[in-house]
Parts: structure tokens; sequence; C-alpha cells
């Protein structure tokens, strides 16, 4: 079974400009969880979709927004890019997101780095 | 008060030895728990999930689920110096909110 995919692997962008990172979950996969991982600050939870809802959110700035299509992929957008948001941005899947259960274990893509200059 | 607190390390222990790996949280409904492992320039990749109280074991590793006290901790069994990495605690808290840990930086010396 293909594992979570994450595109573009790595990208330069300019204070100013907006980005979109795209994440396709692991097949039959319903919930998409995004983090943002800085040295700093470590690994933050940015937001979580599932069935194309937003059941979760982080507490980040409305810049940071995202989206999940019928297919489960899942896109984030980040607008008016600062340079604080140079970061890793890691895409999760998992079967579900309630109950206590295996279903909740999230698998994560390889990661996008995104470097504002 | 951190959600989720571990030591940041590093811990450094000698090949063979038990490398032991705590995380506390604060979220007293939290119900699910998982460890991961992150190499340096990788992503986090799952180790263990625990759900329960008491001790879970898979092969060299044991997860320990602790709600009373609200800890979980896992132990790595004849460390080897590729288990060299970062480990993250994750905890699924209230309305179903995953918060990680920093995590914990473990060297094992050969």
């Amino acid at each position: 079974k293909a594992g979570v995919t994450q595109t573009p692997r790595y990208l330069i962008k300019t204070r100013g400009q907006q980005v979109t990172l795209s994440c396709s979950p692991i097949s039959g996969h319903r919930s998409v969880s995004w983090y943002q991982q800085t040295p700093g600050q470590g690994l933050q939870f940015l937001f979580e979709y599932f069935s194309e809802t937003q059941r979760n959110k982080g507490n980040f700035p409305g810049r940071f927004s995202g989206r999940q299509f019928s297919n489960s992929r899942s896109e984030m957008n980040v607008s008016t890019l600062e340079l604080g948001d140079s970061a890793l941005y890691l895409c999760a899947s998992s079967f579900t997101s309630g109950g206590v259960s295996s279903y909740n274990e999230q698998f994560f893509g390889p990661g996008t780095r995104l470097t504002v200059l | 008060q951190k959600e989720v607190e571990q030591n940041s390390g590093p811990l450094s222990v000698p090949e063979g030895a038990i490398a032991s790996l705590n995380c506390t949280y604060s979220d007293r409904v939290s119900q699910s728990f998982f460890w991961y492992r992150q190499y340096s320039g990788k992503s986090p990749e799952l180790i263990m999930s625990i759900y329960s109280n008491g001790d879970k074991e898979d092969g060299r590793f044991t997860a320990q689920l602790n709600k009373a006290s609200q800890y979980v901790s896992l132990l790595i069994r004849d460390s080897q110096p590729s288990d060299s990495a970062t480990y993250l605690c994750a905890v699924i808290g209230g309305y179903q909110k995953v918060t990680f840990g920093t995590g914990t930086k473990l060297q094992v010396i050969p």
C-alpha cells in the first residue's frame, strides 16, 4: 500500500507570496492533518480534515487555510508569506479520528520544506 | 504548563542498554497515546500506540501508560546505534485534538 505523498518536496518563495501544498493520504484514509515543524517550536498542529470538513484547528493565523477533496486529498494554502513561515510542513493521514482505536494512528508523509526569503 | 512534556535530552545510552523515554500530559480526558521516531531530516515514523493502562510490547519496544499519573513512557531494550533519533510523544485529548511533545533526542553510543 502506498504511503502518504506530499508535493512539492521543496519550495522557495519570497515574502508576500502565497503557496499551496498538496497531500495525498494512504488509500482508504479519510482524515488528513497538517503540521508545521520548526527547530524552535517542534511539531505544531495546523488543522485536520475529515470527509471534506475541517474538524479541528490549531492556533495559527487566518493566512493558513486548507481544504479536502472528495477523494480525501488535501491542500493547504499560506497567503502573504512571512519569514517565520519557513518550516517543514507535514501531512499525516489516518483512517478516522474518532474513538479510541488503531484507526486513529497517523502516518506521516515526507513533508514539504518551505523556505521564505 | 505545556500540554505534552518531554525532556529534550540528549539522552545518551551505551549500545545494548535499555533506553527509557518519558512523557507527561495535562489533559485528563486523553485516551490515545503514540510514540514516533524521527531521524534527522526525515518525517516522524509511528513506533507504538497505547490506549489502556499497563504495558504494551512490540519487539524491543515497550510502551507503558499510567493514566492516573498522566504519563506514558517508551522503553527500548538492547539499544542499537540505529535507534539514535528524536522520539516524539503524541496524545489525543479532548475534542480529538492531537498534541505532540517537543521530543527527546536519543543517542546510542557504540
